[in-house]
């Protein structure tokens, strides 16, 4: 596609359960980036994918938080036994190698915990 | 701790009048500079950047930002603001990797 895609667009879940999300970075676009956007907090880095190297994971909040990327393309973020304070909108962007900071965003997915 | 700071939440602005968005970061060595913008309704999109250089950069819609290495400050500005300009503004630092740091993002209201 010609931009980022996220999905699903909107996720509403019970506390506890798991959830999914998922992203297609523009074809080509070696980096992938995770972050995290709630209200007064900015964007809150979670991890980072950069070709074959061992992803950057230093932001994940907790050990609920996981992502892969499989292939060197999509990218799926996964949060186990969710909480409400999980309720945020979850921003995926992707980069070429080489362009430092130039990020591509896509349109995110906002998680409701109930 | 390492950090980027916009300390102004939020800015309320006439059409025509000039801006300022402050932006401070903590890292030393070099950095790369970043502003980013988000429109209501709409996904993050970069307004402009700097490496290296004209401490004054251009960005895109009359958009400027200064460099100032002794303050580690790259405030952002206009000199006269549109109705159109009103969103969510975030500044950006990548220090020494590839990884980009955000700060919490200045919201401008700008009424006609």
């Amino acid at each position: 596609g010609a931009g980022v895609s996220q999905s699903p667009s909107n996720k509403v879940t019970e506390k506890g359960k798991d959830v999914e999300l998922r992203c297609d970075p523009i074809s080509g676009h070696t980096a992938l980036y995770w972050y995290r956007q709630s209200l007064g907090q900015g964007l809150e880095f979670l991890i980072y994918f950069q070709g074959n190297s061992a992803p950057d994971k230093s932001g994940l909040p907790s050990d609920r938080f996981s992502a892969e990327r499989t292939g060197g393309s999509v990218s799926t973020l996964t949060i186990q036994r969710t909480q409400q304070e999980d309720s945020a909108v979850y921003l995926c962007a992707s980069s070429l190698e080489g362009t430092i900071g130039e990020l591509f965003f896509g349109e995110g997915s906002r998680l409701t915990v109930l | 701790a390492q950090s980027v700071s916009q300390h102004n939440h939020h800015v309320i602005l006439s059409e025509a009048a000039s801006l300022e968005l402050g932006c401070n970061y903590s890292y030393g060595g070099t950095v790369n500079l970043f502003w980013y913008v988000q429109y209501p309704g709409q996904h993050l999109q970069l307004l402009l950047k700097y490496f290296s250089g004209d401490p004054l950069v251009k960005g895109i819609k009359g958009f400027e930002a200064e460099f100032i290495k002794s303050k580690f400050s790259f405030n952002l500005r206009k000199p006269s603001v549109q109705w159109s300009d009103t969103a969510e503004y975030f500044c950006a630092v990548t220090p020494n990797t590839d990884k980009l740091i955000f700060g919490t993002g200045t919201r401008l209201q700008v009424f006609p």
